[in-house]
Order: C-alpha cells, then structure tokens, then sequence
C-alpha cells in the first residue's frame, strides 16, 4: 500500500527553526516527484516547495530562502527543514507524491497520495 | 503566477441534487486542471485529473470539463459524504496554484 505519513510539527516561536519528516511506504520517494503543500487554520491549500526524481528544487516565493526540501534515499524519506519561521507559517503541512499522465499530445501532473498532515504553530 | 478563481466559495445543497463548481484560470491552462476533496480534518483527495479523468476508486457520479481557462467540477446525485470542501489546482506552470476552495454544505 502506497502511504505517507508525516511528523515533526510542533509549537515553536517566531525566528525559530523545525523540520518536517514525511516517511514513504509502499513507493521509492527518489523515483518520484514530491511536493510540501500547506494550509493555513481555517483557510485553503498554499503549494510550498517541490523535488524532482532528479534533485532540483523549487519553492513558493513565501518561503524561498527560508525553507529547504531534502529526501534521504536510504530511509525512503521527504524533509521540509523551516527556518526563520514567521506567524504566518502556521499552518498543516501535506507531503503530496506526484504522478504523470501522458496522452499523444501532452504530459499532465497530479497528486494522487497525501500524507494525513502536521501541524506547525508559530508563536510567541 | 496563474490565478485560479473556484465559484461559488459556498454551497448549499441536498442528497440527491446535482451540482456544478466552476475554477476559471487567470490564462489559459490547456487542460492541466485538477480536482481534490477534503473533508473536515482530513487530507486532500485527488478526484480528476488533466481535467476531465476520473481517478481510479472516485465514484462516477464525479466528472470534469473544460479547457483553456474555464473548467467545471460536477456531482450528479449528491451522497452524505460528499458535502466537503473542492479544490481546482493548475499544473500547467510554477508556482503550482490552488484555487480558493469551494464549500459544499447540506441544505
């Protein structure tokens, strides 16, 4: 069975530091693209931060420079690693795998598997 | 970044009825869209994908149209557990972006 299975979240102040674990079963996480996707209390879903297969990385500008996307191969496992943590980054954080579907004229992205989710607040 | 703009924000219906969301694209997408559910406290769940393909295990009174910059979401025969929250999500470009979520509430 394909699952993911977040960890890490926790209250922590402003200027602080955390990171996120996202454990996979059932997949090769350094076979896949993988993504950080989070939700503010209350409010709709904010894509964070990206890797592909290959190693490139890519981050929302909210977050660039603050937070990190790694994986350890060895342990089939996704890292967010956040620092500089602000009030506004309070929120869930989903790990997501992405799948590809191709058809004669295009190739499509989707997420088809999400972790059940962490919560990170900041405060003082 | 593509703005993705779901209507209604909220809705109210009753098991049985059909319902439509619309996720219209700030440009055109072709037809990179795709749907999720959530339900209260739970993770997202894809429903379809590139627009209008149902994900395997998603009922089939779930579809999707569209493409370009105007897509729809529809429910025919509204069951209990599909009062939730939908989201439109683009994948034709970074930042990947969601749109604001569409609130479907029992009548």
């Amino acid at each position: 069975e394909v699952q993911l299975v977040e960890s890490g979240g926790g209250l922590v102040q402003p200027g602080g530091s955390l990171t996120l674990s996202c454990a996979a079963s059932g997949f090769t996480v350094s076979n896949s693209y993988m993504t950080w996707v989070r939700q503010p209390p209350g409010q709709g879903l904010e894509w964070v931060s990206l890797i592909y297969s290959g190693g490139s990385t890519y981050s929302a500008d909210s977050v660039k420079g603050r937070f990190t996307i790694s994986r350890d191969n060895s342990k089939n496992t996704l890292f967010l690693q956040m620092n500089s943590l602000r009030i506004e980054d309070t929120a869930v954080y989903y790990c997501a795998r992405r799948r590809e579907y191709c058809s004669p004229t295009s190739c499509q992205t989707y997420f088809d598997t999400w972790g059940q989710g962490t919560l990170v607040t900041v405060s003082s | 970044d593509i703005q993705m703009t779901q209507s209604p924000s909220s809705l109210s219906a009753s098991v049985g009825d059909r319902v439509t969301i619309t996720c219209r694209a700030g440009q055109t997408i072709r037809n990179y869209l795709n749907w999720y559910q959530q339900r209260p406290g739970k993770a997202p769940k894809l429903l379809i994908y590139a627009a209008s393909n149902l994900q395997s295990g998603v009922p089939s009174r779930f579809s999707g149209s569209g493409s370009g910059t105007d897509f729809t979401l529809t429910i025919t025969t509204l069951q209990p557990e599909d009062f939730a929250t939908y989201y439109c999500q683009q994948s034709f470009s970074l930042p990947i972006t969601f749109g604001q979520g569409t609130r479907l509430e029992i009548k």
